[in-house]
């Protein structure tokens, strides 16, 4: 399966500021999803980044809060923007297609709003 | 919308018992499901997956079982030890799109 490096793999952040987080796949993939996971709770997707065209955002979920870049085949970034308490959470990329079957999960970043 | 849960939150079993892990889907067009185990501090890990068209799947130690009439997933362990100690999801996939439905977790406890 594809090898997925996510980072930072934790951050502490003062609110009101903002976090990029990094996904960068060892192999060309066609699907790349951002997920958030709250303390204790299951996954809800953010958004679908799609490779030459702007992220498709699930309902409650907007641009301007998290700005998503997918520059390639390989990479993508979620940035949190202007960050509360409420958005501290777990973040994962995950990716789909390419040489590898199914979906696949990065190791996540955990991210502290303080 | 569609929603995935599952009908216990948390399981505790004996090392050696076999482990039984439930969900319920409600989306009907979905055609593709997985389990997924999640230790702590890590992402899920992909166990073992079953299309709509099948209903029984076996991997190592685990099988998954698929009831399309009662929309109804599960996940057996079998030999449960120490180490399957995790949260696990199941995820639906509809047919018409490409992302995941992820259900609510199971905490399983397995004691020594």
């Amino acid at each position: 399966s594809a090898v997925i490096s996510q980072k930072p793999s934790r951050d502490i952040c003062q609110r009101g500021t903002s976090l990029t987080i990094q996904c960068q796949v060892d192999s060309q993939v066609t699907m790349m999803f951002w997920y958030r996971q709250q303390p204790g709770q299951s996954l809800t997707l953010i958004a679908t980044a799609n490779q030459g065209s702007e992220a498709t955002y699930e309902s409650g979920f907007v641009i301007d809060k998290f700005p998503i870049s997918r520059p390639n085949l390989t990479f993508s970034t979620l940035t949190v923007s202007n960050m509360s308490p409420e958005d501290s959470s777990i973040y994962l990329c995950s990716v789909a297609g390419g040489i590898s079957y199914g979906y696949t999960f990065g190791s996540g970043t955990r991210l502290t709003v303080v | 919308g569609e929603s995935v849960g599952l009908h216990l939150p948390t399981l505790s079993v004996q090392e050696g018992d076999n482990s039984i892990i439930n969900c319920a889907y409600s989306n009907s067009a979905s055609d593709y499901f997985i389990w997924y185990k999640q230790e702590s501090g890590k992402g899920p890990q992909f166990i073992i997956d079953i299309r709509s068209n099948m209903d029984k799947r076996q991997g190592q130690r685990v099988t998954v079982l698929l009831n399309k009439t009662v929309k109804h997933l599960s996940l057996q362990i079998a030999a449960t030890q120490p180490g399957d100690s995790a949260v696990y999801f199941c995820a639906e996939r509809e047919t018409s799109g490409s992302r995941l439905t992820f259900g609510e977790g199971t905490q399983l406890t397995v004691n020594p």
